[in-house]
């Protein structure tokens, strides 16, 4: 079965730089969801996509933005990359019920800002 | 606020040995989802079960199973006959009520890391 695929799979940048993070959800499902994981910290939630509209916003720093397109492909902004902000980064996708979603995750892009 | 806790922060066993792991949960709405995940040394996040809150039915899958307690707030998993590939970080998750498509953000435990030794 087709899984959540996300872009790249490593990413290294310099402090101050900018990268894109990309997600493709398994098909026919039409929300996101992003997430951060530091090292040996547990998944927070950063930002949610329904129907190529934002949901819900979690803890995501000014710095970042995102957007969820029409073929419900998403895409994770970040600017003036930092130090911290080095981590895994995951895009899970769900079709919705009304009843909870299950997210299903992908592999993750892993970050690592020099 | 929804609050996972997951008090062992790390377990070894001699393969083939039982374990269980502990999830303990807090929440002030009465429609809730819990949620496992395991994740590998590789790094991805694996589902592994969903239990809705009005449905406290215990599972068993294989040499997995999940006892879901709403009186003691606890949705326990346990791993029967380990193995070294079991050897993961295992993740209880919740999410909460029915605030719209796109709201049921997960809040993760800490995570317990499950070590099988041959």
């Amino acid at each position: 079965a087709a899984g959540v695929i996300q872009s790249p799979r490593h990413l290294i940048k310099e402090k101050r730089e900018t990268a894109t993070l990309k997600c493709y959800p398994i098909p026919r499902h039409d929300t996101v969801y992003w997430y951060q994981q530091g090292p040996g910290q547990d998944p927070q939630f950063l930002i949610s996509f329904y129907e190529k509209m934002q949901s819900d916003k979690g803890s995501i720093p000014d710095r970042f933005s995102a957007q969820q397109f029409s073929d419900y492909h998403s895409e994770l902004n970040m600017s003036s990359l930092e130090l911290g902000d080095s981590a895994l980064y995951f895009c899970a996708s769900s079709s919705t019920s009304g009843s909870g979603d299950t997210q299903y995750f992908g592999p993750g892009t892993r970050l690592t800002v020099l | 606020a929804q609050k996972v806790t997951q008090a062992q922060t790390e377990i070894s066993v001699v393969e083939k040995e039982d374990v269980t792991l502990d999830c303990v949960y807090e929440t002030r709405d009465t429609t809730y989802y819990l949620f496992w995940y395991k994740q590998p040394p590789s790094g991805e996040l694996v589902f592994l079960i969903r239990r809705n809150s009005f449905d406290e039915q215990n599972e068993i899958s294989g040499r997995y199973s999940w006892n879901f307690q709403k009186s003691t707030s606890s949705f326990n998993f346990t791993i029967t006959a380990s193995q070294v590939v079991d050897s993961a970080v295992y993740f209880c998750a919740l999410s909460e009520g029915d605030s719209g498509a796109g709201s049921y953000q997960l809040t993760f435990g800490k995570g317990t890391k499950l070590s099988v030794i041959p």
